[in-house]
């Protein structure tokens, strides 16, 4: 059973800084791993998809790599804004499953 | 991006009653849509699979019963909370993959945030 973990749940980082959130998945066979950000009370919006056979997926200030063997991806947020603050959830789609597997999130806040 | 719109975004309704949540993908057909449930806080759980034309898959604990699903067309899948219980209070979420599959990126309704009193 594939599961997905988001280290660390909470971070707080002051406006301007670049921040790494991990995210690990227990069962290598993933056919892709995608990031999203969600909003208090909203739905999720997409950020970055990553098929399997590629190592990373840029958009913006935003870059998401990926290495299977180690069960492990990394969102990076460059230059930090507040209207970054949000909650960053990775998912793993599982091709066994036939689902999506998310993590339990990480929290951003950015100050001022 | 695709768009994918969920409609009520938020609901109140008496413990005993039906209330009815609609998933529509906009710009692309979905042959395939998913229903998740997100408790406060916490991740999302998938509750089934929509499929166009035939029957839901629902997850392990997910009663089929009381979570009524219904995918007449390539574009609309609705989800029923019958009898609702102030325990099936929470935030809905719909998704359709653009592809009709997983392979494929995931896009998501706004929710729904269902208050049983």
């Amino acid at each position: 059973k594939q599961e997905v973990t988001q280290i660390p749940a909470a971070l707080s980082v002051p406006e301007g800084e670049n921040l790494v959130l991990n995210c690990s998945f227990t069962d290598s066979a993933i056919y892709n791993l995608q990031w999203f950000r969600q909003d208090p009370g909203k739905g999720l919006t997409s950020l970055l998809l990553i098929q399997s056979s590629q190592r990373e997926q840029t958009s913006g200030r935003l870059n998401a790599s990926l290495d299977k063997s180690s069960g492990r991806s990394t969102l990076y947020i460059a230059a930090s804004q507040p209207g970054d603050s949000a909650t960053y959830l990775c998912a793993a789609y599982t091709g066994t499953a036939s689902k999506l597997t998310f993590g339990t999130g990480t929290r951003l806040q950015v100050t001022l | 991006g695709a768009v994918v719109s969920q409609h009520p975004s938020w609901v109140i309704c008496k413990s005993g009653t039906s209330v009815k949540i609609e998933c529509r993908s906009l710009d692309f057909q979905a042959t395939t849509m998913f229903w998740y449930r997100q408790f406060p806080k916490q991740s999302l759980m998938l509750m089934a699979t929509s499929n166009e034309g035939s029957k839901a898959t629902y997850e392990q604990g997910v009663e089929k019963d009381k979570f009524l699903i219904n995918h007449a067309s390539l574009t609309l899948s609705t989800l029923t909370v019958t009898s609702a219980h102030p325990e099936d209070s929470s935030f809905y979420i719909c998704s359709a993959p653009r592809g009709g599959s997983l392979h494929t990126e995931a896009f998501f309704g706004q929710g729904t945030r269902l208050t049983v009193v």
